[in-house]
């Protein structure tokens, strides 16, 4: 059965720097959106995507955010320069199509901020 | 911003028995979704009901919706162990851009 997957499972890096997720969605999808979830929290929405455009963004996705499909494949994260509360398992989701429908999540990138 | 609310936060059962879990949300919606997380794990859909749906089954699983009082329920019937998992409502607030907005959750223990 087809999944989304991500790199790396885990990732430390220290507070001012960059860094980048990555995430593969299902082949067929068109549609792709990040979440992160603050241990102990609710999953928070962050970015949505389609058509190499930003379709909807929360007040966290500020402009040290950035989204990227560099490729036909990958669609990435950039946190261009990490402060402490950034810590959060971040999750990529993917959907066919747009609006009522699910979305499948992949695995997650845990990433600490020292 | 609208806010999906479960409770109970925390459920513990014995394996064989009924759990209900139940959402309220604050805004309009066009469907409204649950999904399920096993500790450190991504999230796994379970199930979707639309916003002129009223009740909607799949397996063990059944949801309902009451639009009027801005809420859900999920009942998982018969329970196993491997049900042990937190459960997240999640609704689009009209968005039509796909944008999700997770409850706080339902942490599930089901004894074996």
């Amino acid at each position: 059965e087809p999944e989304v997957t991500q790199t790396p499972s885990h990732q430390v890096t220290q507070m001012g720097q960059e860094v980048i997720l990555r995430c593969v969605p299902i082949s067929n999808h068109l549609y792709f959106y990040w979440y992160r979830q603050i241990l102990g929290q609710k999953v928070e929405f962050l970015v949505s995507f389609y058509n190499n455009e930003i379709s909807e963004k929360s007040e966290i996705f500020d402009d040290q955010f950035s989204v990227e499909r560099p490729d036909g494949s990958n669609f990435t994260l950039k946190i261009r320069s990490t402060k402490l509360e950034d810590s959060a398992m971040y999750f990529c989701a993917s959907s066919e199509v747009r609006g009522v429908v699910e979305q499948y999540f992949g695995p997650g990138t845990r990433l600490t901020v020292t | 911003s609208q806010q999906g609310e479960e409770d109970p936060q925390a459920l513990s059962i014995q394996e064989g028995e009924n759990a209900t879990m139940n959402c309220s949300y604050k805004t309009s919606i066009n469907n409204l979704q649950w999904y399920r997380q096993n500790s450190g794990r991504g999230l796994v859909h379970l199930i979707l009901i639309r916003s002129n749906e009223r009740e909607k089954h799949s397996g063990r699983l059944r949801v309902t919706l009451d639009t009027s009082k801005k809420s859900s329920s999920l009942l998982i019937t018969a329970s196993r162990a491997a049900d042990t998992a937190s459960y997240f409502c999640a609704t689009d607030g009209s968005s039509n851009t796909g944008k999700l907005i997770f409850g706080q959750g339902t942490t599930l223990q089901v004894k074996p």
